[in-house]
């Protein structure tokens, strides 16, 4: 099976621009996560998805951080205007429930890259 | 919200043994994980705990604390490819899953 698939893997664009992540997570899978990662401020949970249905985006930065997931198999992070300051990476992650058997440990996606000029 | 503390670095020898801490504070307590993160790549899954004692996968084992809000991993007979960063994750009653700030160690030869 495969895991988690982001893309694009790295991205170099310019403040102002937007920028758009994309996220397939395992099938099957409940939850989903997106992560940003940073040297300084290491790994936040950005929002978290139950069956497509947002859950908690307090750790959204700002008004130009959007996520949605439109479907099972498909999520999306928007940033729009895009600021050198968000340049990091960005994982996706995806689990099972509790309910559903297991530990419901998170499963990671190789994460995008984003440099913001 | 949750905190959750653990020390930025350990350096040890291989062959050895080294003790990652982790404290924390959440509302609502729903497991403990532990993941390993080598340079440049995603997070991988170690350890879990959800009640308390020592969990033994291998050279690496994960002991918890409910009541003390304690956790800690053991990683037995270092090797070279067990430099990375260790992540202590705490996941509260909405399934939310913060992570800690991570815990380099360097295996030295």
């Amino acid at each position: 099976d495969a895991g988690v698939i982001q893309s694009p893997r790295h991205e170099v664009t310019e403040m102002g621009q937007e920028v758009t992540l994309r996220c397939k997570p395992i099938s099957g899978h409940d939850y989903l996560f997106w992560y940003r990662q940073t040297m300084m401020r290491g790994l936040e949970l950005l929002i978290y998805f139950n069956n497509n249905v947002p859950i908690d985006d307090s750790g959204m930065p700002e008004d130009r951080f959007s996520a949605k997931m439109p479907n099972a198999s498909f999520s999306t992070l928007k940033i729009q205007p895009s600021e050198p300051r968000d340049s990091a990476v960005y994982f996706c992650a995806s689990s099972l429930s509790l309910g559903q058997g297991g530990t419901g440990e998170l499963f990671f996606g190789e994460g995008s890259r984003l440099t913001v000029l | 919200g949750q905190n959750i503390d653990q020390p930025t670095e350990m350096t040890a020898t291989e062959g050895a043994i080294v003790q990652i801490n982790c404290t924390y504070q959440t509302s609502g307590f729903n497991g403990l994980f532990w993941y390993q993160q080598h340079a440049g790549e995603a997070p991988t899954f170690l350890s879990y705990n959800v009640l308390d004692g020592l969990e033994e996968k291998g050279r690496f084992s994960s002991f918890l604390s409910r009541s003390k809000g304690y956790s800690y991993l053991l990683l037995k007979e270092l090797q070279m490819k067990d430099s990375a960063s260790y992540l202590c994750a705490v996941r509260d009653r909405d399934y939310k899953l913060s992570f800690g700030a991570g815990t380099t160690v360097t295996v030295r030869a």
